[in-house]
């Protein structure tokens, strides 16, 4: 078990550029979570994925964002023509599935937008 | 889900136990209470969970009153490294819905 693993750690972009995050969960766990957390805040929800399937998105998750995770096992992040408000810390977290809300996370890439 | 109410700050001495309050007054019977803690840029990190019994594992303990309407995480000898933010977030176990939704949290603060 060598934990969730996320990439890159930071990434600083100008405004309108598109960037792309990843995730690599732990290797057992079929279910994968992207969060959003601003500076003081808890962390938000953004989307789920069981497998390959995604399952919820929360309504923070704009059209400019897309999701995937093509063989039910690592998952990326797009933000399309990001914008200063993107700027956050994005998190990965994958679980078992069974129902268990015990979530391992990930250390979260940094977005900076300028 | 059931909302949480927390002090947004504490402040602890070092090798003192820390006790972190949560409400949840309105958290339905198949509810579970769990924590979550929060280092510095580092993503959250699971402590403990429990529905209506005390729990206790090597990291910590839950105290759950017994009409569930609130709870205590208690961290029996708090380190510098527990500084952090504590996250009480209540949820039903199930395969419907897997977000957990975290509110603010409390910013625990241990002092030497």
């Amino acid at each position: 078990d060598t934990g969730v693993s996320q990439d890159p750690r930071h990434k600083i972009t100008k405004r309108g550029q598109n960037v792309t995050f990843r995730c690599d969960p732990i290797s057992e766990h079929n279910r994968l979570y992207w969060y959003r957390q601003t500076l003081g805040q808890g962390p938000e929800f953004l989307t789920y994925f069981q497998n390959e399937a995604q399952l919820e998105k929360s309504r923070l998750l704009s059209d400019r964002f897309s999701a995937e995770r093509p063989k039910g096992s690592f998952s990326t992040l797009e933000i399309q023509r990001t914008e200063q408000g993107d700027s956050a810390m994005y998190l990965c977290a994958s679980s078992a599935g069974t129902g268990t809300r015990k979530l391992f996370f990930g250390s979260g890439t940094q977005l900076s937008v300028l | 889900d059931a909302k949480t109410t927390q002090p947004p700050s504490m402040d602890c001495a070092e090798g003192r136990a820390a006790n972190l309050p949560c409400n949840h007054s309105t958290i339905s019977g198949n509810e579970y209470v769990y924590w979550y803690r929060q280092i510095h840029s580092q993503g959250p990190q699971y402590i403990i969970h429990g529905l209506k019994n005390n729990e206790t594992n090597e990291m910590a303990s839950l105290i759950i009153t017994e009409d569930r309407k609130s709870s205590t995480l208690i961290l029996p000898h708090a380190t510098l490294r527990d500084t952090a933010v504590f996250y009480c977030i209540v949820r039903v176990n199930n395969n419907a819905g897997n977000m957990l939704t975290f509110g603010g949290g409390t910013r625990l603060m241990v002092k030497p």
